[in-house]
């Protein structure tokens, strides 16, 4: 049983380009929840996916953006890139409609660094 | 709003210490609440969680019990091992409407020396 994947697992850009990053459900669910990691933090919402479309959002600019295909498989772009953007983006999957029981499990994260 | 508070660490322990690290929590309604731990360079697994009130997670020795009379869920291991040397963050989740995401702590640092 496939978990959760990430690609890629490292990414090096510069101020003001764009990036996307892209996640695979653990197989079985259908949401998708990305999450930011800045170093020695916990993570922070950002945005989360079901049906294709984004269901709740974390306090994040519009530069951030979301896409959910029909295979669950979800990207997130950043815009603009700031240095302030370097950090791990985490995805998480979970199955809707699981209630109380229903759990997110991790991917191995993608550390973006911005210079 | 809601949010989740940790003991700062690092905490360092010689191996077969008993371990605790404090979590506490601020929400509205009944959330679950969760164990995560993140090795280094790793992301995120989940270690133990509890859905309600008195409930008691388990996993890999590691418990931690549900208090909702004083808002607290914190993890516990009666003897660590040099392995057990990662970060621990707690979470929150509540469920219905709109809101399904976790709020995670700072993290705590453990450090387990031979």
């Amino acid at each position: 049983d496939a978990g959760v994947t990430q690609s890629p697992t490292h990414l090096i850009k510069t101020r003001g380009q764009q990036v996307t990053l892209r996640c695979s459900p653990k197989s079985g669910h259908d949401t998708v929840s990305w999450y930011q990691q800045a170093l020695g933090q916990g993570p922070q919402f950002i945005f989360q996916y079901y049906e294709e479309e984004e269901r709740q959002r974390g306090n994040f600019p519009d530069r951030f953006s979301g896409h959910q295909f029909p295979n669950y498989s979800s990207e997130l772009n950043v815009n603009a890139l700031l240095l302030g953007d370097s950090a791990l983006y985490l995805c998480a999957s979970s199955l809707a409609g699981a209630g109380r029981t229903d759990t997110q499990y991790f991917g191995p994260g993608t550390r973006l660094t911005v210079l | 709003g809601d949010s989740v508070t940790q003991m700062e660490g690092p905490v360092t322990l010689s191996e077969e210490a008993c371990l605790t690290i404090n979590c506490t929590y601020t929400a509205t309604g009944y959330p679950s609440l969760f164990w995560y731990v993140q090795y280094p360079g790793e992301g995120l697994q989940l270690l133990l969680k509890a859905t309600k009130a008195d409930d008691k997670g388990s996993n890999k020795g590691f418990e931690a019990t549900y208090r909702k009379e004083t808002t607290s869920f914190h993890l516990e291991k009666g003897s660590v091992q040099v392995s057990d040397s990662a970060v621990y963050f707690c979470a929150l989740r509540k469920y219905g409407g709109a809101t399904n995401k976790l709020i995670f702590g700072t993290g705590t640092l453990l450090a387990v020396q031979p």
